[in-house]
């Protein structure tokens, strides 16, 4: 059974920085590549930084750019999430989801985990 | 501002068949890149719906089917249940953006 369960989330302050790890299990993860999803309070659904299996290729949300850096570790069958300069519109609760697809272009995401709550608020 | 567009509410009683459009434009839909839909219950994760236009993942009903034309995709959902009743978002690859990008979202009622 696919699992992924984030953790790393919490309350911190505007200009702060927030690692967030997400553990994957049930699959063989380096075949994957992965990635985050958010969602503020009351609105819709974001896509906020991709990763290929290997962890050559990275992909952002012109949002987060240069300042959000996603990674793995493909020895933990673990995604991260840095977070940093953190802004008051980044609160929202982040999804770590598997990508799957035939190419890039038309990847979806199969697997979600349960979600963590960041907030950047003084 | 979504870049796919999507009817804020929909509605529906039970047993009925309702529809939920996705609008896109040529960087995205136009251009030939799948829709995917998820569906995300009240307090839940999103979960996979339909992928690749209108193929359903193993475990979802047969209720669900999805659909694609030109610039835009359709979700449909016959015999409509109370369970039904959540927040249904349809999602692509945009050229433009070079990433995945989501509709604003749909929320289903079952009156």
């Amino acid at each position: 059974e696919v699992q992924l369960v984030e953790s790393g989330g919490g309350l911190v302050q505007p200009g702060g920085s927030l690692r967030l790890s997400c553990a994957a299990s049930g699959f063989t993860f380096n075949n994957y590549a992965m990635t985050w999803v958010r969602q503020a309070p009351g609105k819709g659904l974001e896509w906020v930084s991709g990763l290929s299996g290997g962890g050559r290729n990275t992909y952002y949300a012109d949002s987060v750019k240069g300042r959000f850096t996603i990674s793995r570790d493909n020895s933990k069958n673990t995604l991260y999430l840095q977070m940093n300069s953190l802004r008051a519109e980044d609160t929202a609760v982040y999804y770590c989801a598997r990508f799957h697809g035939g190419n890039l272009q038309q990847y979806h995401f199969d697997y979600w985990g349960q979600g963590i709550l960041v907030t950047a608020s003084s | 501002q979504s870049v796919l567009t999507q009817p804020p509410s929909v509605s529906g009683a039970p047993g009925q068949r309702v529809t939920i459009s996705c609008t896109g434009s040529s960087s995205n839909i136009g251009a030939g890149y799948d829709v995917h839909w998820y569906q995300q219950l009240p307090g839940t994760a999103p979960n996979l719906l339909i992928y690749g236009n209108s193929n359903r993942p193993s475990g979802v009903p047969d209720r669900f089917s999805g659909s694609k034309s030109g610039t835009s995709a359709s979700l449909a959902i016959t015999g409509l249940q109370t369970e039904d009743e959540a927040d249904y978002y349809c999602q692509s690859y945009d050229s433009s953006l070079s990433g995945w990008v989501f509709g604003g979202g749909t929320k289903l009622t079952v009156l």
